[in-house]
């Protein structure tokens, strides 16, 4: 199974910060690789596809990039709806699996 | 709109099953492969598997065969998710997801609400 390991498992930031989180694969996905959004009593919300695919509806503030075994999910300008714990998963193949997950979390 | 409603929370003994469903509409239900997640209590997301629509043909993740079973009524655009002699670890939220193709990128865009299971003498 491909292994997904997020980074930081959490972090504190304050409105307006610049904030990214890293996903890496235990082998090359390509750009196999989602982003998702959770806040505490909902479903994930899909954010980004294809590594670097904006989901319609999203804000342009959350991009994406990385290909192969690196991945990122940047915030450019952090809001108070983005509090929140985000997700990577890969898509590459069988079983799906997530990362860990990161909460992002008010300074 | 597109959409997915999950059947509502659950409680039931150690040793019982459970049948969740996750009813689809706003778009043709057999175009997009069904997705089962599941989220223990202050956990994070875990991949079960996913139905194909069209064919029926289930593939289970490791850890969730023999007592978890994935099934269809295409006529009612619903997916099932069916789980038998339940175990206190099974506690936990379900969800069901669309699988929607682009460009050649695969994504869960679509989520049901969630259906809570609660496994508890």
């Amino acid at each position: 199974d491909i292994q997904m390991t997020q980074s930081p498992s959490s972090l504190s930031a304050s409105v307006g910060d610049r904030v990214s989180i890293t996903c890496r694969a235990s082998e090359n996905i390509g750009s196999y690789l989602n982003w998702f959004q959770q806040k505490p009593g909902k479903a994930p919300n899909l954010l980004i596809y294809g590594a670097s695919s904006l989901q319609s509806g999203v804000p342009s503030r959350f991009s994406g990039s990385g290909s192969g075994t690196d991945f990122t999910l940047t915030i450019s300008s952090l809001q108070p709806e983005d509090f929140a714990t985000y997700y990577c998963q890969q898509a590459y193949n069988n079983p799906r699996t997530f990362g860990q997950g990161t909460k992002v979390e008010i300074k | 709109q597109v959409q997915m409603v999950q059947s509502g929370s659950e409680l039931k003994k150690p040793g019982a099953s459970v049948k969740i469903s996750c009813k689809a509409s706003g778009y043709t239900f057999s175009t997009y492969a069904m997705n089962w997640v599941r989220q223990a209590p202050g956990q994070g997301l875990e991949w079960m598997g996913w139905i194909n629509t069209k064919s029926g043909n289930p593939t289970y993740a490791q850890g969730f065969t023999g007592r978890f079973v994935f099934s269809l009524d295409t006529s009612g655009s619903t997916a099932y998710l069916q789980i038998s002699s339940l175990k206190a670890e099974d506690t936990a939220i379900y969800y069901c997801a669309r699988y929607l193709v682009r460009g050649g990128y695969g994504a869960l865009d679509i989520w049901g609400q969630g259906t809570m299971v609660t496994v508890s003498s």
